[in-house]
């Protein structure tokens, strides 16, 4: 089955640091970019960061860059998200999605969504 | 704020046809960046709908089409069912942020 599933979200004190993991079915992994974009409570969809499909061009979004860092292992089939310096409102569900082809340009669309994990900061 | 600006609802009833817009600016819709659509149900996963202003992937009934002009864009759901209700999302690209944006989202309510 062609799946994403993300793991690793729970409860975290503001500044603390948790990593989010996207693991992949399915597909060959390292054909496609990825993204992760998050969803807070009641709010829309927010992009915060992609990566190419053989890990060497990375973005990000202005309201994570500098504390969150996008990763891949081709080798596991699985996307990260290292998250350091947590906010309160930084508190959604989070997302990993699939690009239409290695490379994540400015005309790509997502195709492909996991069910996402909750990320709470909160003292 | 999203950059994207999309209703927070509409409303239809069944069988009725409803429009939901999505007003970018020369930044994004207006630069001429692609505008894609997503449905997502309460508590799931965005599913694409629409990519690259009007496709329809394999699945997606033609009752549901898109267009742009100028700096907008809007989705169009005909025939309107009980099923359609979801929150729906505009996406593009903004070359001022580099980044791909997403509008607020609109909640279709099927009366």
């Amino acid at each position: 089955e062609v799946q994403l599933v993300e793991s690793g979200g729970g409860l975290v004190q503001p500044g603390g640091s948790l990593r989010l993991s996207c693991a992949a079915s399915g597909f060959t992994f390292s054909a496609y970019a990825l993204i992760w974009a998050r969803q807070a409570p009641g709010k829309g969809l927010e992009w915060l960061s992609g990566i190419s499909g053989i890990g060497d061009s990375a973005y990000y979004g202005g309201s994570v860059k500098g504390r969150f860092t996008i990763s891949r292992d081709n080798s596991k089939d699985t996307l990260y998200l290292h998250m350091n310096s947590l906010r309160a409102e930084d508190t959604a569900v989070y997302f990993c999605a699939r690009g239409i082809a290695a490379a994540l340009v400015s005309t790509d669309w997502f195709d492909l969504w996991g069910q996402g994990t909750l990320v709470t900061v909160s003292s | 704020q999203s950059v994207l600006t999309q209703p927070p609802s509409v409303s239809g009833a069944p069988g009725q046809r409803v429009t939901i817009s999505c007003t970018g600016s020369s930044s994004n819709i207006g630069a001429g960046y692609d505008v894609h659509w997503y449905r997502q149900l309460p508590g799931r996963a965005p599913q694409l709908l629409i990519y690259t202003y009007s496709i329809r992937p394999s699945g997606v009934p033609d009752r549901i089409s898109a267009s742009k002009s100028g700096p907008s864009a809007s989705l169009a759901i005909a025939g309107l069912q009980a099923e359609d209700e979801a929150d729906y999302y505009c996406q593009s690209y903004d070359a001022n942020l580099r980044g791909w944006i997403f509008g607020g989202g609109t909640t279709l309510t099927v009366l």
